[in-house]
């Protein structure tokens, strides 16, 4: 199945800095969906998107719902130690019935 | 507490044998998913379920079943014929009432081969 294109795979930051991520797709989607899963845990929502242009926020965290709708990106502000974690970036294509197309994740390192 | 909850944590399997993953939800939610991780990997989708008594294969089905007998049930059994079966197991949940809600997900079942 079809996966989407999510970078950087990993990043290494220090505490306070601000982080970018971004997923791309060949597909058109109607929903982008932001997940961090920590070791040996289930991923949690983040920020569900559902409109082209649609900016949101969670805190310190901000994603967006690109305007061709083949993209989406996640910035976090002012990173702390328990930002860290493993990303995942999840769309559901127009026509694309039930199924989330997933990234690969981007591994996030914060150093106190 | 309202959630999913998957058990157990860790399941051994020894060659041949069959063993069953439980997914269980209070949520009251219509549609439920299993997933697989590799290591580096996205989740990919082994079957779903959209309602009661009915489901499909995703991606990767192969080598596993399920059955959605009751609404907040969705066992997955990864048989003998999945040869490489190691892999931490995840299971989800979503409310097909409202447009494009979201999947929520359990904290996983980790599978290793003795």
């Amino acid at each position: 199945g079809q996966q989407l294109n999510q970078s950087p795979q990993s990043m290494f930051i220090q505490e306070g800095e601000d982080v970018s991520m971004n997923c791309t797709s060949s597909s058109i989607f109607n929903t982008w969906l932001w997940y961090k899963q920590d070791p040996g845990e289930g991923p949690v929502l983040l920020i569900a998107l559902y409109k082209a242009g649609e900016l949101t926020s969670n805190g310190r965290l901000t994603a967006q719902f690109g305007i061709t709708r083949k993209d989406s990106f996640l910035n976090i502000s002012a990173s702390i130690p328990s930002d860290v974690g493993i990303y995942f970036c999840a769309g559901r294509r127009v026509g694309g019935s039930e199924k989330l197309v997933f990234g690969k994740g981007t591994k996030l390192t914060v150093n106190p | 507490d309202g959630g999913i909850t998957q058990s157990p944590k860790y399941l051994f399997r020894k060659e041949g044998q069959n063993v069953t993953l439980s997914c269980e939800q209070n949520l009251n939610h219509d549609a439920m998913y299993w997933y697989r991780q590799d290591p580096g990997q996205g989740l990919r989708l082994i079957y779903y379920s959209q309602i009661v008594n009915d489901f499909q294969k995703g991606d990767i089905a192969e080598g596993y079943s399920v059955s959605r007998e009751k609404k907040e049930s969705f066992p997955l059994t990864v048989t003998s014929a999945q040869k490489n079966p190691t892999a931490f197991y995840l299971c989800a949940s979503r409310d097909r009432g409202e447009r494009n809600q979201p999947q929520h997900f359990g904290d996983g079942t980790r599978l290793s081969i003795l």
